[in-house]
C-alpha cells in the first residue's frame, strides 16, 4: 500500500495561474479531505468528500474547487491563484461512517507558493 | 462551533525528562473524539494518541499518555522519557462523534513546537 500520495511536493505559481493538486489513496477509503496549513493557524479544512460524486465545503473553501469521480482520487483545483493561497496543503483519507473510530491518514503535503 | 486552543507555542525539554503539552477545547457536543498529532520536520502528520470522550480512562500509547478532563474541557499530552525523535510540532484536534462522513472533520489547534534537547 502506498497510502495517501500527493503530487507535486512543491509548486510555485504566479498570481492568476491555475493548477490542480493531486491526491490519491489506495486503501478504499470513502472519506477524503483537503486541509491547508498556515503558520500560527494549524490545519483548516477546505473541502471534503464522503464518497465518489459527493463533495462539500469545509471551513475555508473560497478559491478552491474539488470533484470526486473515483474512490481513489480527490484533486484540488485552484482556478486563479492568489498570494493568500500560499500554504502547505494536506490531503487525508479514512473510512467513513464510523464516527472517528478509524484513523485519518495524511499525505506528505504540497508546499505551494503564489507570487 | 467547536474551537481548540493550544496556549504554548513552543516548549523545550531535556532528553529523558517528562513534558506536558496543554490543550483546551470548547464544544456543546457530549460525544466526541480528541487527538494528538505529531508533525516532525518531514512535515508528515502522524497520529500519536486518540481519546473517546465517553471513556473515563485516559488513553496511553507507550511513552505517550493523556490527561482528559471532560468537565474542564482539557486534554493534555504527557511525553515520558523524551527522545530526540520527539522533536516536532504537536497538534491537538477535535472530531464530533457520529456516523456518516460529515463527522470525520478534524478541528485543529495552532500547535506546540516541542524541542528535545540532548
Amino acid at each position: 500500500n502506498a497510502g495517501v500520495t500527493q503530487t507535486p511536493k512543491f509548486q510555485v505559481l504566479k498570481t492568476g495561474q491555475s493548477m490542480t493538486l493531486q491526491c490519491a489513496q489506495d486503501m478504499n477509503h470513502e472519506y477524503m479531505s483537503w486541509y491547508r496549513q498556515d503558520p500560527g493557524m494549524g490545519l483548516r479544512l477546505i473541502h471534503y468528500s464522503v464518497g465518489a460524486g459527493i463533495t462539500d465545503q469545509g471551513e475555508v473553501p473560497n478559491g478552491y474547487n474539488v470533484s470526486r469521480s473515483t474512490t481513489e482520487d480527490f484533486p484540488l483545483r485552484l482556478l486563479s491563484a492568489a498570494p493568500s493561497q500560499t500554504s502547505v496543503y494536506f490531503c487525508a483519507s479514512s473510512y467513513s461512517g464510523t464516527g472517528g473510530l478509524d484513523t485519518q491518514y495524511f499525505g506528505p503535503g504540497t508546499r505551494l507558493t503564489v507570487l | 462551533a467547536q474551537t481548540v486552543t493550544q496556549s504554548q507555542p513552543e516548549m523545550s525539554v531535556q532528553e529523558a525528562e517528562t513534558v506536558t503539552l496543554s490543550c483546551t477545547y470548547d464544544t456543546s457536543e457530549s460525544n466526541y473524539y480528541l487527538f494528538w498529532y505529531k508533525q516532525p520536520p518531514s512535515r508528515q502528520m502522524i497520529l500519536v494518541i486518540r481519546q473517546e470522550a465517553y471513556k473515563q480512562q485516559n488513553a496511553t500509547e507507550n511513552r505517550f499518555s493523556v490527561n482528559f478532563q471532560k468537565a474542564a474541557k482539557s486534554f493534555s499530552l504527557k511525553i515520558s522519557d523524551s527522545q530526540l525523535g520527539d522533536t516536532a510540532m504537536y497538534f491537538c484536534a477535535f472530531m464530533k462523534h457520529g456516523y456518516g462522513g460529515a463527522t470525520n472533520k478534524l478541528i485543529f489547534g495552532t500547535g506546540t513546537l516541542l524541542a528535545v534537547q540532548p
